[in-house]
């Protein structure tokens, strides 16, 4: 168990609709990073945030949006969803936000879009 | 340009070492990560090697880096059924993300 919890774990929804996911990150973390795993893209960086403000963005789609609170957890909304957004999605969390910061992974939600 | 790759697939008899190989192209990677995922799980930290070592052990892991190549290995000494897993090499260039390889699947034939 790395500490890192993530909600919910499995999500079914229609295209067209819109899901936020939710996470936690380990205690003492202040970043966290959304990843999204594909058979066909492979494991791929959406975006960091780090104390509440937005750090590094990746592949991010602009259906996509994200934020962390005051507390630290943090949300992934996606919107306008498609097929092709089936996937799972990983949050992981680190100590700060700079490099050489082994970064600790939640179980995932799995997203399928029918 | 930030490029990680990895064979897709390893098998080994049980008790018998491993070894994943990864290659990276970011000369400017300062840490380099092994994870790994078992089947419907998340990934999980395996060990990491910072660029200025050539060598680092950790129990039954040996991970080794060669920084002129950019080829990093990880050795699973008496590999055990346990570890059939996929197992990911990761780089951390300063970008504050992590670039993944597509994953090498190690299959523990008994």
């Amino acid at each position: 168990d790395s500490g890192v919890t993530q909600t919910p774990k499995h999500l079914i929804t229609a295209t067209g609709q819109r899901v936020t996911l939710r996470c936690s990150p380990r205690s003492g973390d202040l970043s966290v990073y959304w990843y999204q795993q594909s058979l066909d893209q492979g494991l791929q960086f959406l975006i960091q945030y780090y104390n509440g403000e937005e750090r590094a963005k990746g592949n991010i789609l602009e259906r996509f949006s994200a934020q962390q609170f005051p507390d630290l957890h943090s949300e992934l909304n996606l919107s306008s969803l498609e097929l092709g957004d089936s996937a799972l999605y990983f949050c992981a969390s680190s100590v700060s936000g700079g490099e050489g910061r082994e970064q600790y992974f939640g179980p995932g939600t799995r997203l399928t879009v029918t | 340009g930030e490029d990680v790759e990895q064979s897709l697939f390893l098998s080994v008899r049980e008790g018998d070492s491993s070894v994943i190989n990864c290659t990276y192209t970011d000369s400017s990677s300062t840490y380099l990560y092994w994870y790994k995922q078992e089947p419907g799980a998340g990934l999980q930290l395996l060990t990491y090697i910072f660029s200025n070592m050539d060598m680092k052990q950790d129990q039954r892991l040996t991970v080794l880096l060669n920084k002129k190549d950019k080829h990093l290995s990880l050795r699973i000494a008496d590999t055990q059924t346990g570890d059939s897993a996929i197992y990911f090499c990761a780089e951390d260039t300063g970008r504050r993300a992590l670039t993944f390889g597509s994953g090498t699947r190690l299959q523990v034939q008994p």
